[in-house]
């Protein structure tokens, strides 16, 4: 079982909006920056937002990422079909002194 | 603009080693931090280990210590994941990825394509 945990699945039709959490405790997600990776059908994963919050260059403003307190969330606006992928959240954990990814959450655009 | 290629797909038998690689370019290897993820078929990201430059060694996740070795040439920019005594759970998809090189690691970008390891009797 990951540490961090999402849920496994969230939908929406094109255009709409979607959130994906990630819940953590204060040895990881409470302590340490969150990031999120898109991995589209048999592709690696790419980084959607690191420190929590902030966008690598290219990707559009309609990813979002927050944290508060031990939970991160993912934000999707203006959903588009080539959003459908795997979502990850990760950060690293003091406790088990090593990076972690959440379980992954599949979107799917209806 | 770093670029990683990783070396082909390995069908291994258990208790065999394999040894994958990634080819750095755009960078030298002594400017990056590269890290080692698996994802294993259906299944989700597992961070295998990588190089910590606050304190200069590479650091693995408990569960691969004592199997897992990943050497760097810096003559070459190439990095490299040896895992040891494989058995089936190992078969995954192995990919290398670089990490921000100033301290434990916080996000990962770029990342290479992925190496498919095969582990079968």
């Amino acid at each position: 079982q990951s540490v961090l945990t999402q849920p496994p699945s969230v939908s929406a039709a094109p255009g709409q909006k979607v959130t994906i959490s990630c819940s953590g405790s204060s040895s990881n997600i409470g302590n340490n920056y969150v990031s999120w990776y898109q991995q589209l059908p048999g592709t690696a994963p790419k980084l959607l937002i690191y420190d929590n919050n902030k966008r690598p260059s290219g990707i559009p403003d309609r990813f979002s990422g927050s944290k508060s307190g031990t939970s991160a969330t993912l934000g999707i606006t203006g959903l588009l079909t080539g959003d459908e992928a795997d979502y990850y959240c990760g950060t690293w954990d003091k406790s088990l002194s090593a990076y972690v990814f959440g379980s992954g959450t599949k979107v799917t655009v209806l | 603009q770093v670029h990683l290629v990783q070396s082909g797909a390995e069908v291994k038998k258990p208790g065999a080693s394999v040894k994958v690689s990634c080819k750095i370019s755009g960078y030298t290897l002594v400017e990056l931090s590269i890290h080692w993820v698996r994802q294993a078929p259906e299944k989700g990201l597992e961070w295998i280990g990588g190089f910590d430059p606050e304190h200069g060694e590479t650091i693995y996740a408990q569960k691969f210590q004592g199997r897992v070795t990943m050497p760097e040439d810096t003559s070459t920019d190439t990095a490299y994941m040896e895992l040891s005594s494989l058995r089936s759970e190992d078969t995954a998809v192995y990919f290398c990825a670089v990490s921000p090189p100033i301290n434990l690691p916080t996000w990962f970008d770029p990342w290479g394509l992925g190496t498919l390891v095969t582990v079968s009797s």
